[in-house]
């Protein structure tokens, strides 16, 4: 069964400063990826996908990821993090076969002056 | 469109009592997706519908638990009787059925729940 981990379960990065989160994937075939974010109080948006084809995926506010299947990684970055960007994050995978989403635990990003 | 709606934002209530969460979907949206979120337990799908059909509830916990949809614009999360543990934030989220293992999945903002 498909299944994602997230090993940090918070971070803190200074404001300016650039960003990754890290993202495990478990699955044989090529996966469907999302990274969605969950600011305080609110319910998940996402952030980006991957599918196919380039394996470096532009998202919204700034993030991008990186597919690389010979590490089964699917890391979150970004250059410059804004005190805005404090929120919780979340690496999915699409289920096989279904319109379910496997979410990870989420890692929580707390951003410091 | 409004995105997902959900009511009410914050339920307090006490053990024993039945509690009802609404939500609406986005419009043309066929996937209707319940889960709850806790500190513990981080966010569990509890259920999920398709065309107005429950697809898959093997997430549900115990049968206190219980979820409808009549129509493809309402759908309602009981609790019955609701116990303290029953606390955690319940979420509702819409997506387009359009491929599989690829939609994209839109959330509410969720129903905060405190049974006391």
């Amino acid at each position: 069964a498909q299944s994602v981990t997230q090993p940090d379960i918070h971070i803190t990065v200074s404001e300016g400063a650039s960003l990754e989160l890290r993202c495990n994937y478990s699955y044989g075939a090529t996966p469907y990826l999302f990274w969605y974010v969950q600011s305080p109080g609110q319910g998940l948006q996402l952030l980006l996908k991957y599918f196919s084809g380039d394996t470096l995926v532009q998202g919204i506010k700034g993030f991008e990821a990186e597919f690389k299947r010979s590490q089964s990684s699917f890391n979150l970055r970004k250059p410059s993090v804004h005190w805005s960007d404090a929120a919780e994050y979340f690496c999915a995978v699409g289920d096989t076969g279904g319109f379910k989403t496997i979410f990870g635990a989420g890692t929580r990003l707390f951003v410091k002056a | 469109d409004a995105g997902v709606i959900q009511s009410p934002r914050h339920e307090v209530t006490e053990m024993g009592q039945e509690v009802t969460l609404r939500c609406k979907p986005i419009s043309g949206h066929d996937y209707l997706f319940w889960y709850r979120q806790t500190m513990m337990r981080g966010l569990e799908l509890l259920i999920y519908f398709n065309n107005n059909v429950p697809i898959d509830d093997s997430g549900m916990p115990e049968d206190r638990f219980s979820a409808k949809m009549p129509n493809a614009s309402f759908s309602t999360l009981k609790i019955q009787p609701s116990e303290p543990r029953d606390s955690a934030v319940y979420f509702c989220a819409s997506s387009e059925g359009l491929a599989e293992s690829t939609d994209t999945q839109y959330f509410g903002p969720g129903t905060r729940l405190t049974v006391l």
